[in-house]
């Protein structure tokens, strides 16, 4: 079975201050994707960043980065230059092998960490 | 990136009736789409994977003759709550995957907030 944890349920980061959301994960899948994505009060769920595995450098995208430490088993989410508009819930989730049908695959979510960003 | 889109965004509803709600793939083709229902404050808790042109797949505990998933479309999957009670208020949404194998992601709808009276 797979696990994903956030130990953090709530942040509070300064603006334009750096923030690492942390994300701890347990499989036995020997191939798999981990995903962050942002919730605004809205409510929509907003894809950020994907690392894969077996993949050999952390990834990027912006201001986000993944700090991948596979044989720890954490993919924690690092925000650059944090921005009042990052004040939202994060969600940590794991792809693995568990089969939907016509070669797509679940999801396992985290329980969130709510990011404050203070002026 | 890949934009998928939900209707209604928020709908009120008497008890007894049905609520229709529509998921769409925009720009792609999604061969599946998955439906979640998220409490306050709570993380997303999958309901059922729909696949185009088969039954959906429902998870331990969620009633499929409660909730009617048919995914007629590669660009569209319903969910339809049938007989809705109070208890059934909460927050939908759902995903479609977008890529093949690693690089398979789910691109999320905005929700819709269903209130049962």
């Amino acid at each position: 079975a797979q696990k994903i944890t956030q130990t953090q349920p709530g942040m509070f980061v300064q603006e334009k201050e750096a923030v690492t959301l942390d994300c701890t994960y347990d499989t036995s899948d020997p191939s798999y994707g981990l995903f962050w994505y942002k919730q605004p009060s809205s409510g929509e769920m907003i894809f950020l960043i994907y690392q894969g595995s077996y993949d050999q450098q952390n990834a990027t995208e912006g201001r986000y980065s993944l700090n991948f430490q596979k044989a720890r088993k954490s993919a924690n989410l690092v925000i650059s230059a944090s921005q009042l508009g990052d004040s939202a819930m994060y969600f940590c989730a794991m792809r693995g092998t568990a089969y939907s049908g016509a070669g797509s695959y679940q999801l396992t979510f985290g329980k969130g960490t709510k990011l404050s960003v203070i002026p | 990136g890949a934009v998928v889109s939900q209707h209604p965004s928020r709908v009120i509803c008497k008890s007894g009736t049905s609520v229709k709600i529509e998921c769409r793939s925009l720009d792609f083709q999604a061969t599946t789409m998955f439906w979640y229902r998220q409490f306050p404050k709570k993380s997303l808790m999958l309901m059922a994977t729909s696949n185009e042109g088969s039954k959906a797949t429902y998870e331990q505990g969620v009633e499929k003759d409660k909730f009617l998933i048919n995914h007629a479309s590669l660009t569209l999957s319903t969910l339809t709550v049938t007989s809705a009670h109070p208890e059934d208020s909460s927050f939908y949404i759902c995903s479609a995957a977008y890529g093949t194998g690693a690089q398979e992601t789910q691109y999320f709808g905005p929700g819709t907030r269903l209130l049962v009276l």
